[in-house]
C-alpha cells in the first residue's frame, strides 16, 4: 500500500530565506507526482507536476525534484515571501493515473 | 477557461440524514475525481469517474456514491451520515486520455460538511 510522508510537519522561517519541503513515498511505482499548496479551509492549487520519467520541475520561485529510485521528492521555494504560508501537500498518482495519494502536509509559516 | 466549482460551499446536516454535493468540471476535462479531507490530515481519495464509470474507488463504504453527467459535472452522496463525515469534500477534474495532460488534476475550492 502506497504511503506518502511530509517533514517536516511545521515550519517557520523568516522573510528571504530559501527552504526545502520533503516528501517520500513507499512504491516508487507512480504515474506522476504533485506538488499543491493549500490556505486555510479552501480548496488545493496546484504548483508542479512531475512525470515519473522527469528528475525536476521549475516555475517561478518554485522548484521540486523527483528521485523515484530513492522515494523521494523535494519542493524548493527560493526567497520566501509572507505571501508563501501555507500549507504545502505532495500528493503521488498510482499507476494506474487515477488515485492521488497525499501526505499530511507541511504548514509554512513566512514571517515579516 | 472556466476552472473547477463546487456547491454548496457549506453544509450542515444531522447524523443519519443524507447529502449531495455537486461539482462542476474544468472546461475541456472529462474526469472527476472526489476527495474527503478531515481536519489537519491530507485528502484521501473516495472515487473517481470517467465516462459516466466509476473508474476506480478507494477505502470508503457503498454509502458513499457517486454519478457523472454527459457534460462531465458530477455528484457525490453520502446515505445515513456519520459524525465522522464531517469534513472538507473536494472535487479534482482532469483529462484522461490526453498524453500532455499526464492526468493533472485541477480542485475545486471545496465543500465544507458539518454532521451533528
Amino acid at each position: 500500500k502506497q504511503e506518502v510522508t511530509q517533514i517536516p510537519a511545521a515550519l517557520s522561517v523568516p522573510e528571504g530565506e530559501n527552504l526545502v519541503l520533503n516528501c517520500s513515498f513507499t512504491d516508487s511505482a507512480i504515474y506522476n507526482l504533485q506538488w499543491f499548496r493549500q490556505d486555510p479551509g479552501k480548496g488545493l492549487t496546484s504548483l508542479l507536476l512531475i512525470q515519473s520519467s522527469q528528475r525536476e520541475q521549475t516555475s517561478g520561485r518554485l522548484n521540486a525534484s523527483l528521485d523515484k529510485s530513492s522515494g523521494r521528492s523535494t519542493l524548493y521555494i527560493a526567497a520566501s515571501q509572507p505571501g508563501d504560508s501555507a500549507t504545502y501537500l505532495c500528493a503521488v498518482t498510482n499507476q494506474a493515473g487515477t488515485a492521488l495519494i497525499f501526505g499530511k502536509g507541511t504548514t509554512l509559516s513566512v514571517s515579516s | 477557461e472556466t476552472g473547477v466549482t463546487q456547491s454548496p460551499t457549506h453544509l450542515i446536516k444531522t447524523r443519519g440524514q443524507q447529502v449531495t454535493l455537486r461539482c462542476s468540471s474544468q472546461s475541456g476535462h472529462n474526469t472527476v475525481s472526489w476527495y474527503q479531507q478531515a481536519l489537519g490530515q491530507g485528502p484521501q481519495f473516495i472515487f473517481q469517474y470517467y465516462r459516466e464509470e466509476e473508474n476506480g474507488r478507494g477505502n470508503f463504504p457503498p454509502r458513499f456514491s457517486g454519478l457523472q453527467f454527459p457534460n462531465y459535472s458530477s455528484e457525490l452522496n453520502v446515505n445515513a451520515l456519520e459524525l465522522d463525515d464531517s469534513a472538507l469534500y473536494l472535487c479534482a477534474s482532469s483529462l484522461a486520455g490526453s498524453r500532455a495532460s499526464y492526468n493533472e488534476q485541477f480542485f475545486g475550492p471545496g465543500t465544507r460538511l458539518t454532521v451533528l
